[in-house]
């Protein structure tokens, strides 16, 4: 299934680098999310954007940085990060209204050196 | 107390038995409760809704008991395939509307069938 996309699959970047995640959604949706999931722990919301606006910021720090130019786009702008930031990076979509079921792209698996 | 919670396992079960997994919730005012399933390395991907008078759709039944906030996933003449981890996942509606608001995971059951 192709609905959500995101690049890169993968990414190694160093402390010091900076660098965008790219998600983009082929479904018609207007509500998107990026979710982050470690090693060992459930997958934990970040960022929450509905109608291009974003609703929620789940106390994420300030090296992580949304954007939401339109309906179909999301970006997580990434800027001196943290080894302990290394996770998978997911992106999800789903209607504002009705049926509250979200569909994920494949995620970016980012390494932190 | 974790919001949503379940047993890592793994569950080791034999191809064609039938296994039922349990997760609880912490808040009642959850809403919406989902299964979704996680193969390694990939993606969540939705399994199933699950609704208060109970589902099914083939090999799989869920069923939610909101008086003492669990659900549960029941899958028949498991296959091979069926191996991954199940996600118990809840969704509470924060913004008036019904507005974008995020699920929250549990950690996942990890099933492994074996031949």
């Amino acid at each position: 299934e192709t609905g959500v996309t995101q690049t890169p699959r993968h990414l190694v970047m160093g402390m010091t680098n900076k660098k965008s995640l790219k998600c983009e959604q082929h479904l018609g949706h207007n509500a998107m999310y990026w979710y982050k999931q470690s090693a060992k722990k459930p997958l934990e919301l970040m960022f929450v954007y509905s109608l291009e606006e974003r609703v929620e910021n789940n106390s994420v720090p300030s090296r992580f940085s949304p954007e939401c130019p339109n309906s179909s786009h999301l970006f997580l702008h990434l800027h001196t990060l943290q080894p302990e930031d290394s996770a998978l990076y997911l992106c999800a979509s789903r209607r504002d209204r009705g049926r509250p079921e979200q569909f994920f792209g494949p995620g970016t698996r980012l390494t932190v050196l | 107390r974790k919001e949503v919670e379940q047993d890592p396992g793994p569950f080791n079960v034999p191809e064609g038995a039938t296994v039922a997994f349990n997760c609880t919730y912490s808040n009642s005012a959850s809403q919406s409760f989902f299964w979704y399933r996680q193969d390694c390395r990939k993606e969540p991907k939705l399994l199933m809704s699950v609704y208060s008078s109970g589902n099914e759709d083939g090999r799989f039944t869920a069923q939610l008991n909101r008086a003492s906030q669990y659900i549960s996933l029941l899958i028949r003449d498991s296959k091979l395939s069926d191996s991954a981890t199940y996600l118990c996942v809840v969704n509470q509606v924060k913004y008036s509307g019904g507005g974008a608001d995020g699920l929250t995971f549990g950690k996942g059951t990890h099933l492994i069938i074996q031949p």
